[in-house]
């Protein structure tokens, strides 16, 4: 069964600091995999998605993630977190057809001024 | 203009009420989603359209039913409602399939 960890709950990094959030995933193939953020009280947010093709992918808010097959794992970056950074961050991932999303439980991201 | 709409967003009520919950996507997307999300932010799908046709059903309890009247609105209706329901659900859709997945805001459902 398809499955998705992120080993951290909760990371606290200092304003202007860089950020990776780790998430691995188990699958029986490649499947689709896609970041989202979710600020206090709101929705959630498409930062970035892998489909094919290049494994660095950028994303919005100068989010990237690369996709490393090998490691099973597909970790979010940013060079320098803001302070509205701040919030829920959710990896997903989806078979082909893209139906059954699965999330993962989340990393909750603090910036320290 | 909202893409994915709920309402309400805040919804309080006793247990054994019967409530609804309703969302419209003005996307043009084929498939529509509702996710729980519980006290520890973990989400979870519970249901999907796809044209009309429910195509996901995971083991939700049976006085949960999706109604959706046409491709832009999919519906939640709880009978009975229990302490547990209590969560934030979402709405979701997505067009195709190789396509993400675009959220509502959110109901946060309490029940008393």
């Amino acid at each position: 069964a398809q499955s998705v960890t992120q080993p951290d709950i909760h990371i606290t990094v200092s304003e202007g600091a860089s950020l990776e959030l780790r998430c691995n995933y188990s699958y029986g193939a490649t499947p689709y995999l896609f970041w989202y953020v979710q600020s206090p009280g709101q929705g959630l947010q498409l930062l970035l998605k892998y489909f094919s093709g290049d494994t660095l992918v950028q994303g919005i808010k100068g989010f990237e993630a690369e996709f490393k097959r090998s490691q099973s794992s597909f970790n979010l970056r940013k060079p320098s977190v803001h302070w509205s950074d701040a919030a829920e961050y959710f990896c997903a991932v989806a078979p082909y057809n893209n139906n059954d999303m699965r999330f993962g439980a989340g990393t909750r991201l603090t910036v320290k001024p | 203009d909202t893409a994915v709409s709920q309402t309400p967003k805040y919804l309080v009520t006793q247990m054994g009420n019967d409530k609804s919950i309703k969302c419209e996507q003005n996307l043009g997307h084929d498939t529509m989603y509702w996710y729980k999300q519980d006290s520890k932010k973990f989400l979870k799908i519970m249901f999907s359209y796809n044209n009309k046709e429910l195509i996901i059903n995971e083991t939700v309890p049976n006085r949960f039913s999706p109604k959706s009247p046409d491709k832009a609105h999919l519906n939640l209706h709880i009978n009975s409602l229990e302490l547990g329901d209590s969560a934030v659900y979402f709405c979701a859709s997505r067009a195709g399939n190789y396509n993400e997945q675009f959220f509502g805001p959110g109901t946060r459902l309490t029940v008393l």
